[in-house]
């Protein structure tokens, strides 16, 4: 069962854009929404994370919007640069701490054109 | 830089042999770690959660006679993969939540490509 739907499966983006992922969970106790990315070979790095009680977050061009009535939530890049394109994977997890086990998103490839 | 360190990045090994792969919180203690794996462009998918102490908690479908977990000090936790076979070749990561971190971030590693000939 597929808890954490994530869309575009893949995204182009000319530089200087915004590029905005998707994501649309099932469980309702999740309560923790952080989004990370990943690049080729690497780890996932966090990005930014949201909890339910708020409806936006910013962190320099990052940005989670969070709608928790239609439990979907989306981070948009402002101002997309090369650098940007990665893998970028939406996660959630239940409980008061980040630390509890994450359920991820299927993945978006984003590749930030010149 | 990096605050949870695997070892080795890549390993390649012949069909039948057990290979160990080292997952260690640099600068913090962890009391409990995750073991993932990925495939060539797919998501992370839970394997095990690894407990300081206590037996690793298995995701449902995973082998726990075959991926073997053991997290036998607060900042080490070691995934051994048992007679490996090719289609266990993947992307192991682990990540670390700690003990004193209070922002629960959980922190992966640099991940360790697995080839099994």
């Amino acid at each position: 069962q597929q808890q954490v739907k994530q869309s575009p499966q893949s995204l182009i983006v000319q530089k200087g854009g915004i590029s905005i992922i998707n994501c649309a969970y099932e469980n309702t106790a999740f309560d923790y929404f952080p989004w990370y990315q990943q690049f080729p070979g690497k780890g996932p790095a966090l990005l930014i994370a949201i909890r339910p009680d708020v409806s936006e977050k910013k962190e320099g061009r990052f940005t989670i919007s969070f709608n928790k009535s239609a439990k979907q939530f989306s981070l948009h890049i402002m101002d997309s640069q090369p650098g940007d394109s990665a893998t970028y994977f939406c996660a959630a997890s239940i409980g008061t701490g980040g630390g509890n086990k994450l359920t991820f998103g299927t993945g978006t490839q984003l590749k930030v054109e010149l | 830089g990096a605050v949870v360190s695997q070892h080795p990045s890549r390993v390649i090994c012949k069909s039948g042999t057990s290979v160990k792969i080292e997952c260690r919180s640099l600068d913090f203690q962890a009391t409990t770690m995750f073991w993932y794996r990925q495939f060539p462009k797919q998501s992370l998918m839970l394997m095990a959660t690894s407990n300081e102490g206590s037996k690793a908690t298995y995701e449902q479908g995973v082998e726990k006679d075959k991926f073997l977990i053991n997290h036998a000090s607060l900042t080490l936790s070691t995934l051994t993969v048992t007679s490996a076979h090719p289609e266990d070749s993947s992307f192991y990561i682990c990540s670390a939540r700690g003990t004193s971190r209070g922002t629960g971030e959980l922190f992966f590693g640099e991940g360790s490509r697995l080839t099994v000939l």
